[in-house]
Formats: C-alpha cells, sequence, structure tokens
C-alpha cells in the first residue's frame, strides 16, 4: 500500500497555542517525509522535512517526529500566530521518485 | 530561481476537447511531476519525467500524456476532456537523486463544462 492518511483534517486553535498534525503512512521502505503549507492562492511550498535515519527534526518554531515503527509521522507548530493559517500536507516518498501526499489539514488561528 | 511556472492559471474546457497544460522550471531539475487536487483531496500523482523518461500512474495511464521537449518544460495534455477531470492540476519538480525537495508551481485551475 502507499496510501498515506492525515489527520484532523481541520484544526482550530489559539493564538500562542500548538498545534499538531498526524500522518500514518503504509510502506515500511518510505524514507522521505516532507511537510508543505499551502497558503489560499499560493502554491504548497516546503516548510521541513525530515529523513527515515531521524526521529525529531526542528526548525523555527516547528517540530517534526518520525515513529517508523508505527509509520507515522507529525508536524508541530509551536506558539501558533494567525500567519499560520494554511492547509498543510504532509507527504511520503515511497520508493524511487514517487511521493504520496496525505489530504490536508486545514489550519485556523485565531487571535 | 526557484520558482515552477505553470500556464494558463486558469482553463475553461468543454466536455470531449483537448486540453494542454504548460509548465516550466529553469533549475535545470532532473524530474518534473504532475498532480491532480480535487478539494478535500490529497494531491494525486498522475505521471512524471525522470529526465526523458516518463512514467505514468496505473489508474491515469490512458487518460493523461504528456511531453518534455527539453528540461525545463513539460506538457500535461488531455486528449477529450471529460467532467471529472475539472480539478487544479499542480506542476512540480525536483532535482532527484537524495535532492528530493519538490518545488510547485502555483496550479492550473481546470473547469471542464
Amino acid at each position: 500500500g502507499e496510501q498515506v492518511e492525515q489527520l484532523p483534517s481541520i484544526l482550530r486553535v489559539q493564538e500562542g497555542s500548538s498545534a499538531s498534525i498526524n500522518c500514518t503512512y503504509e510502506n515500511s521502505a518510505s524514507n522521505y517525509f516532507p511537510w508543505y503549507k499551502q497558503e489560499p492562492g499560493e502554491n504548497p511550498k516546503l516548510i521541513i522535512d525530515i529523513r527515515s535515519n531521524m526521529e525529531r527534526k526542528q526548525t523555527q518554531g516547528l517540530i517534526v517526529l518520525l515513529d517508523k515503527k508505527a509509520k507515522r509521522f507529525s508536524l508541530h507548530i509551536t506558539d501558533t500566530q494567525p500567519g499560520d493559517s494554511a492547509m498543510y500536507f504532509c507527504a511520503a516518498r515511497t520508493g524511487g521518485y514517487k511521493v504520496v501526499f496525505g489530504s490536508g489539514t486545514r489550519l485556523l488561528v485565531s487571535p | 530561481d526557484t520558482t515552477v511556472k505553470q500556464n494558463p492559471r486558469y482553463k475553461l474546457a468543454r466536455v470531449g476537447k483537448p486540453v494542454n497544460l504548460i509548465c516550466s522550471q529553469t533549475m535545470n531539475h532532473d524530474t518534473m511531476y504532475w498532480y491532480q487536487k480535487k478539494p478535500n483531496q490529497a494531491p494525486k500523482l498522475l505521471l512524471f519525467y525522470y529526465d526523458k523518461i516518463l512514467n505514468r500512474e496505473a489508474d491515469t495511464f490512458e487518460k493523461f500524456q504528456s511531453s518534455r521537449p527539453n528540461n525545463s518544460f513539460c506538457s500535461l495534455y488531455i486528449g477529450s476532456a471529460g467532467l471529472e477531470y475539472s480539478a487544479m492540476y499542480l506542476c512540480a519538480s525536483s532535482r532527484g537523486g537524495n535532492q528530493d525537495t519538490q518545488y510547485f508551481g502555483p496550479g492550473t485551475r481546470l473547469l471542464v463544462l
């Protein structure tokens, strides 16, 4: 299987709180897990990624965790701001050049 | 310049008519991809070119064609559009190999009537 499941589909948080998005994948050979942010009218942009030789990566208020045993990875946004409101997509590279995307999470950060 | 460009941004097509979408990048990337995205669904890979080699997904094999006349350009061709083709079409490129980052274009919104 090559599906990537992403939850939740909609996430509402208060400004300053943290937000977490979870994804699971099926192909145990997956080795690369990017996260994309898409703002209205814009193209998806890579915000952070993690490879299978790591369990945790952090950059600029973003943390990604990877649990290869559970085939699960997650994005955590600390201290959310209204500018973080967007659509977020997780993805998993399943082999070769193919990247399979999750269905997306709409994050809404209210002031 | 990490820009991927797509033309047109919006396309209105009639059922049964052909559609040709264009993507370009100047990053000298080996790999170019086409995805179809419908509301509340994940971007679905349709096909990709690695250099001159075209790889099409099994379930969309007969519905979409593509050409890559040079490293910078890649087209997506629908021979006979159906209503179910209405979607956003996203082009992306990546360097290939271990350089896995995909850079996306702004998309072409196709509406078939």
